[in-house]
């Protein structure tokens, strides 16, 4: 039961360009939704999270976007730099309940 | 301010060996998470604490795992006895009393069965 879904595992983008991420979620009781970043041999570091009563949220060269009727959030990175090369894992709660994470995806910033 | 601290960082052993994991959370974090990673998947919830009392242990296999959290502070996770199917990387992550539901990991532990 893969209540949150990344369904791209990898994503390549040019050094510079936008950068897009992409999350799938089925469960309706999710409220609080977060992205990680994950370098190699190190634990998933928070990057931005948005409520549900939001649609947009940004923090610098990050923006997450929420569609709640969709059950979809993205997040984007512009512009894309090659530090941001790293697996990014959405995540979701319910009522501050436990962490439920997609599988993650693959970012390759290229020079 | 220091961030979660895990020990060891990797560790290889035989099925049918034990092991423990030890995690020491953020000063003054309540909430306490262990997470399995297995590789090419997201984190997985194995068992929560707060404070020194178990949230939800719902998807931690009872048989083999254990975990405590005894003064309210750091963690301690069991594996015993280990299968070769437990080969992942084992998180440990706390959250603060007020506020929102953000997270914070700790580096791991990576677990090689053989």
């Amino acid at each position: 039961d893969q209540q949150v879904k990344q369904n791209s595992p990898s994503l390549s983008v040019q050094e510079g360009r936008i950068s897009i991420l992409n999350c799938d979620y089925t469960n309706s009781m999710f409220d609080y939704f977060l992205w990680y970043k994950k370098y190699p041999a190190e634990g998933p570091t928070f990057l931005i999270s948005i409520s549900s009563i939001k649609d947009k949220n940004e923090d610098g060269r990050f923006t997450v976007f929420l569609n709640k009727s969709a059950k979809h959030l993205s997040l984007h990175i512009v512009p894309s730099q090659p530090g941001d090369s790293a697996v990014y894992f959405c995540a979701a709660s319910a009522g501050a309940q436990k962490l439920v994470f997609g599988q993650g995806t693959r970012l390759t910033i290229n020079p | 301010e220091a961030g979660v601290a895990q020990s060891p960082r990797y560790k290889i052993i035989e099925k049918r060996q034990s092991v423990a994991f030890w995690c020491n959370p953020i000063s003054g974090h309540a909430t306490l998470y262990w997470y399995q990673q297995i590789l090419g998947q997201g984190p997985k919830l194995l068992i929560q604490f707060q404070n020194n009392g178990v949230v939800d242990d719902s998807q931690l296999p009872k048989d083999r795992f254990s975990a405590e959290r005894l003064k309210g502070v750091d963690s301690t996770l069991k594996i015993q006895p280990a299968k070769l199917e437990d080969s992942a990387v084992y998180l440990c992550a706390s959250r603060g009393v007020r506020g929102k539901e953000t997270q914070y990991f700790g580096p791991g532990t990576r677990l090689l069965v053989l």
